[in-house]
């Protein structure tokens, strides 16, 4: 595709359950990233990939959150036991080569009720 | 990591040239500095990148000083559209492995 795509836009949830934010990045893009963005706050990195592997996972906050990237292209972020204090914007950037700026994605909107 | 500093909030009439300052005393060697907008609910779009002296695209100007411990973007002739948080970020882009870490940016406000 043209830009990196995220789906789903928007996902409510209920405490506790697990949930699945899935990114597209830009085709031929081996560098991958996820954000995490609270209301008026900057975007708070939480992984990067490079290829299939992560290369710094040291923004998790907890064991609840992991994340995919199986053949190097689509990336799954996984919540497991979703609690409220999850809920912000998901933002997946990607770029060429790790020493290029990323591009970001729309995000997905996350809301834990 | 390189911590930036930067205005949380500017105001700014259409037609006007807008410089926001970013300030990062502790810049290594090996960063760049990195400017992206963001409007509300979209993603961090990228403006421009520079590591030293003046870079300019089609959309801002980047100076940065001699030093390297600040930087100014530039955006010519600002219109409503451009009311967006401006993102300043410093990292190592050389060796690729560092992502880039976002601080709380600057709201910009152009007014009519």
């Amino acid at each position: 595709g043209a830009g990196v795509s995220q789906t789903p836009s928007n996902k409510v949830t209920e405490k506790g359950k697990y949930v699945e934010l899935r990114c597209d990045p830009i085709s031929g893009h081996t560098a991958l990233y996820w954000y995490r963005q609270s209301l008026g706050q900057g975007p708070e990195f939480l992984i990067y990939f490079q290829g299939t592997g992560a290369a710094d996972d040291s923004g998790l906050p907890n064991d609840r959150f992991f994340a995919v990237r199986p053949e190097g292209s689509v990336s799954t972020l996984k919540i497991q036991r979703t609690e409220r204090g999850d809920s912000a914007m998901y933002l997946c950037a990607s770029s060429l080569t790790g020493d290029r700026p990323p591009f970001f994605g729309q995000g997905t909107r996350l809301t834990v009720v | 990591l390189a911590k930036t500093t930067q205005p949380i909030s500017m105001d700014s009439y259409e037609g006007q040239e807008v410089n926001i300052t970013c300030s990062h005393n502790n810049i290594a060697t090996n960063d760049y500095i990195t400017w992206y907008q963001q409007f509300p609910s979209q993603g961090p779009r990228f403006i421009i990148q520079g590591y030293k002296t003046k870079v300019t695209n089609e959309v801002a100007s980047l100076f940065i000083p001699a030093d390297r411990k600040s930087s100014t973007l530039s955006l010519p002739r600002v219109s409503l559209s451009d009311t967006a948080v401006y993102y300043c970020l410093v990292g190592d882009q050389l060796s690729g492995n560092t992502p880039l870490v976002f601080g709380k940016g600057t709201r910009l406000s152009v007014i009519a």
